[in-house]
């Protein structure tokens, strides 16, 4: 069964970025047939997506949010990474990295981190 | 951009009752379509996918249609622990979510 840990700061500084890793356990990142994606939560609201990664290194991001997001992959710590720069207190959300299945057939993310409680304040 | 439109943002109804909530894209996404579950406190959990398909070890009462731009997800039997927030989610490229209904017992 895979499973899924963030980790990183939980505060960060307005202007800063803002570094968050997930390391993918139960399974190898590299194997392929996965997309890794990063969600967040503002406390009381919804559900927004960020990105993915596919372990090849491909990338798709949200539009709204593109212009400062990096999605990265580190098969070699079974890891992927989210950067998000210029962080303002909008900014302040729970993270969840999830994963989901990808061959012939596209699956939305059923594996998901516990989440991790970022705030951006000075 | 494809947006993805809930309705209605919160419902309270009795156990037993059955329960509909309704995503709306907009634009066609054949049947790229997954409900999601999420409990106060809790990680969201998927329900369904493809519109229709119950994730496994999901009760039965729960079930999903639609295709293209509208899509309904339905308890048919509402019971105590299904007090939750859902969600529908796009999953055809952008995974783009709905803004939520919350379910609450009357």
């Amino acid at each position: 069964q895979v499973q899924l840990q963030e980790s990183g700061p939980g505060l960060v500084k307005p202007s800063q970025t803002l570094s968050l890793t997930c390391t993918v356990s139960g399974g190898s990142i590299s194997s392929g047939g996965y997309y890794w994606s990063w969600i967040r939560q503002h406390p009381g609201k919804g559900l927004e997506w960020i990105g993915y990664i596919y372990y090849s290194g491909s990338t798709y991001y949200n539009p709204s949010l593109k212009s400062r997001v990096t999605i990265s992959v580190d098969t070699s710590k079974n890891q992927f990474s989210l950067k998000l720069s210029s962080v303002t207190a909008a900014d302040t959300a729970v993270y969840y990295c999830a994963g989901g299945e990808k061959t012939t057939v596209t699956y939305p993310p059923d594996y998901w981190g516990q989440g991790t409680l970022v705030t951006v304040s000075s | 951009d494809i947006q993805m439109t809930q309705s209605p943002s919160s419902l309270s109804a009795s156990v037993g009752d059955r329960v509909t909530i309704t995503c709306r894209a907009s634009q066609g996404i054949s049947n790229y379509l997954a409900w999601y579950q999420q409990k106060p406190g809790k990680v969201p959990k998927l329900l369904i996918y493809a519109a229709s398909t119950l994730q496994s070890g999901v009760p039965s009462r729960f079930s999903g249609s639609g295709s293209g731009t509208d899509f309904t997800l339905t308890i048919s039997s509402l019971q105590p622990e299904d007090v939750a927030t859902y969600y529908c989610q796009k999953y055809n490229s952008a995974l783009t979510f709905g803004g939520g209904t919350k379910v609450e017992i009357k």
